[in-house]
């Protein structure tokens, strides 16, 4: 099953309005990061918390983190028509190896209506 | 840095044909992954290399795939004989040791198509 699970799987919202996306995961983790993807175009890095995070900003973005209940949150605030896109949310946990593994949820598809 | 390269960007064969895609990642990044997206799976990892060695090839479907990385600079992967459930975007991301926090750099992706 997947380690990042994004809820909702679709949001389609007006220019001006604030975007939230939410994902949830099954084991512990070092960080959770979270990509925008273009449609046609690969991931794109956005942000990253570590794990003894709650909460980052960057820009228009804020994330937080619950390790408690296994799960974070993207808000986009001031959304624009360019913010319209896929995110992903992923996850980098140390394996039993002693590697470290970075698995992607399935997304949410953005609609920033103009 | 141009970024992580792949070529091509579009491919079109036909059953049954061999199928290369190509990869460059960024200079000095010593991990490289191979992954999938389809809209069915979503976005799979096929497979990782650690200074040019296969670490995880657990995603590989089955053995008409094959990836090599013959050096720190170039990886192939190789679909022989390629079959039309294999039409996905392929990309190609590398990242780097000594930053823990093991952000990926993607490539464009090769979108391929097999009729």
């Amino acid at each position: 099953s997947q380690q990042g699970e994004e809820d909702p799987q679709a949001l389609s919202i007006q220019e001006g309005e604030n975007a939230t996306m939410n994902c949830s995961y099954k084991t512990s983790i070092n960080n959770l990061q979270w990509y925008r993807q273009n449609s046609g175009r690969g991931l794109v890095h956005l942000i990253l918390i570590r794990s003894n995070e709650r909460e980052k900003h960057s820009g228009r973005l804020r994330v937080t983190l619950d390790t408690s209940k296994k799960s974070s949150s993207l808000l986009i605030t001031a959304s624009r028509a360019a913010d319209t896109a896929s995110y992903f949310c992923a996850t980098v946990r140390r394996m039993d190896t002693g590697r470290r593994a970075l698995t992607f949820g399935s997304g949410t598809r953005l609609q920033v209506q103009p | 840095d141009a970024g992580v390269i792949q070529s091509p960007r579009h491919e079109v064969t036909e059953m049954g044909q061999e199928v290369t895609l190509r990869c460059k990642p960024i200079s000095g990044h010593d991990y490289l992954f191979w992954y999938r997206q389809t809209m069915m799976r979503g976005l799979e990892l096929l497979i990782y290399f650690n200074n040019n060695v296969p670490i995880d090839d657990s995603g590989m479907p089955e053995d008409r795939f094959s990836a090599k990385m013959p050096n720190a600079s170039f990886s192939t992967l190789k679909i022989q004989p390629s079959e039309p459930r294999d039409s996905a975007v392929y990309f190609c991301a590398s990242s780097q040791t000594g930053t823990s926090s093991y952000e990926q750099y993607f490539g464009p992706g090769t979108r391929l198509t097999v009729t």
